[in-house]
């Protein structure tokens, strides 16, 4: 099967950081996206991660330890635009394009 | 380079209705995806094309619900008869072999 988990809501202070944790059980792995997703918009591609490590970019870090099956989002420096949903997604095969979803987790930024 | 493109953004129908949506891909991307995503939760995939062949439509409410991409280039859902638990936001996405996803800002559907 295949299962995806996150925090449903986080609340963080604008100029801190703060970890966005995913963890998955899927049947196969070849890779782990994340998006990002403001209200009433379409998600927009952040990270894909196929191998161990930290993968960093601008003030957004992705994380990935394919044997614990986790992954996490850094976002340093938060600004108030951070304010949106952010989405864990698995690629399970490699041979159709597929990505699963998690439900997303919905990060407020307080000023 | 222009994105994907959908219409309508908006749409109000009665259950029992039908409604259709449009998806437009980015040039040259041979992948194409509808998701529906219901309120609080991430995108869930319907029905998914590579040029004009079905590759996975395993979650697509086969009873009601209907894809087609003529061409291989645009592509149509339609929801035949529309039910309460449709309502959600109907994504649109596209993609080249083995690249991110490029998403459509979405039809957002209301079914009352």
């Amino acid at each position: 099967g295949q299962n995806i988990d996150q925090p449903t809501e986080m609340t963080a202070t604008e100029g801190a950081i703060v970890q966005i944790n995913c963890t998955y059980q899927t049947s196969g792995f070849n890779g782990l996206f994340w998006y990002q997703q403001h209200a009433g918009e379409a998600p927009t591609f952040l990270s894909y991660n196929v191998l161990d490590g930290l993968e960093e970019k601008g003030r957004f870090s992705s994380f990935l330890s394919r044997s614990k099956g986790y992954s996490y989002l850094l976002l340093k420096e938060l600004q108030m635009k951070d304010s949106a949903s952010y989405l864990c997604a698995v690629r399970p095969w490699d041979r159709d394009d597929k990505i699963i979803f998690g439900k997303g987790t919905r990060l407020h930024i307080l000023p | 380079e222009a994105g994907v493109a959908q219409s309508p953004r908006y749409k109000i129908i009665e259950k029992r209705q039908s409604v259709a949506f449009w998806c437009n891909p980015i040039s040259g991307h041979a992948t194409l995806y509808w998701y529906q995503q219901i309120l609080g939760q991430g995108p869930k995939l319907l029905i998914q094309f590579q040029n004009n062949g079905v590759v996975d439509d395993s979650q697509l409410p086969k009873d009601r619900f209907s894809a087609e991409r003529l061409k291989g280039v645009d592509s149509t859902l339609k929801i035949q008869p529309a039910k309460l638990e449709d309502s959600a936001v109907y994504l649109c996405a596209s993609s080249l072999r083995g690249h991110e996803q490029f998403f459509g800002p979405g039809t957002r559907l209301t079914v009352l």
